[in-house]
């Protein structure tokens, strides 16, 4: 099984639609991300679950809601998006460590077209 | 808030050239890492870098942890086609989750 893997691959839902990717990781690692990935312009973190409890919001929308019920498993519930919100959303993972150092490992991404 | 310059944007080579790329800070970073992403693929980790001058091999890639803290470099010896893709730089600025990350450099390889 490889590292981080993430369903589904493509996603299109409308504006009133409720849909929600999922991301598992087989890495043994104890700290979740949530980015997206805009054309053009750097990665931008949404969430990050350590330890299944969740340590960064960066002032994301609520209409993103993440769920992350054990340290494999990482949910992101999508309700009453904009078109704006169509990207490629990537999962990552990485061992939470005393050092501080996170190196992550990403997953294949959804790539989510809002229409 | 911090960011990241990343040069250049992209890049067109010959196969069997050398390529180099950099990140710039304006802030001290504890930590390098350099990421390639391939077409409908997520990044994956090529270098990471945790000391002021360290510099790390990875096959043909070299990447370079500045010794201001602020920067750092990516070298890619005699490329090859499977090279092409997206490079990110992300640095780790403290001790929190927050990777902060370059908007990549887009490597070509000309026909």
């Amino acid at each position: 099984e490889t590292g981080v893997t993430q369903t589904p691959r493509h996603l299109v839902m409308g504006m009133t639609n409720k849909k929600s990717l999922k991301c598992e990781q087989h890495l043994g690692h104890n700290a979740m991300y949530w980015y997206k990935q805009s054309a053009k312009k750097p990665l931008e973190l949404m969430f990050v679950y350590s330890l299944e409890e969740r340590v960064e919001n960066n002032s994301v929308p609520s209409r993103f809601s993440p769920e992350c019920p054990n340290s494999s498993h990482l949910f992101l519930h999508l309700h009453t998006l904009q078109p704006e919100d169509s990207a490629l959303y990537l999962c990552a993972s990485s061992q939470d460590s005393l050092a501080g150092v996170h190196e992550q490992y990403f997953g294949p991404g959804t790539r989510l077209t809002v229409t | 808030g911090q960011q990241l310059n990343q040069s250049p944007q992209s890049m067109f080579i010959q196969e069997g050239e050398d390529v180099s790329m950099n990140c710039t800070s304006s802030s001290i970073f504890n930590t390098w890492l350099w990421y390639k992403q391939d077409p409908g693929e997520g990044p994956v980790l090529l270098i990471a870098l945790y000391k002021a001058g360290e510099l790390t091999s990875n096959g043909r890639l070299t990447a370079q942890f500045g010794i201001t803290r602020k920067d750092s470099f990516l070298n890619i010896s005699a490329s090859i086609p499977s090279d092409v893709g997206i490079y990110f730089c992300a640095g780790q600025p403290d001790s929190n989750y927050q990777l902060i990350w370059g908007a990549g450099t887009k490597l070509i390889i000309k026909p």
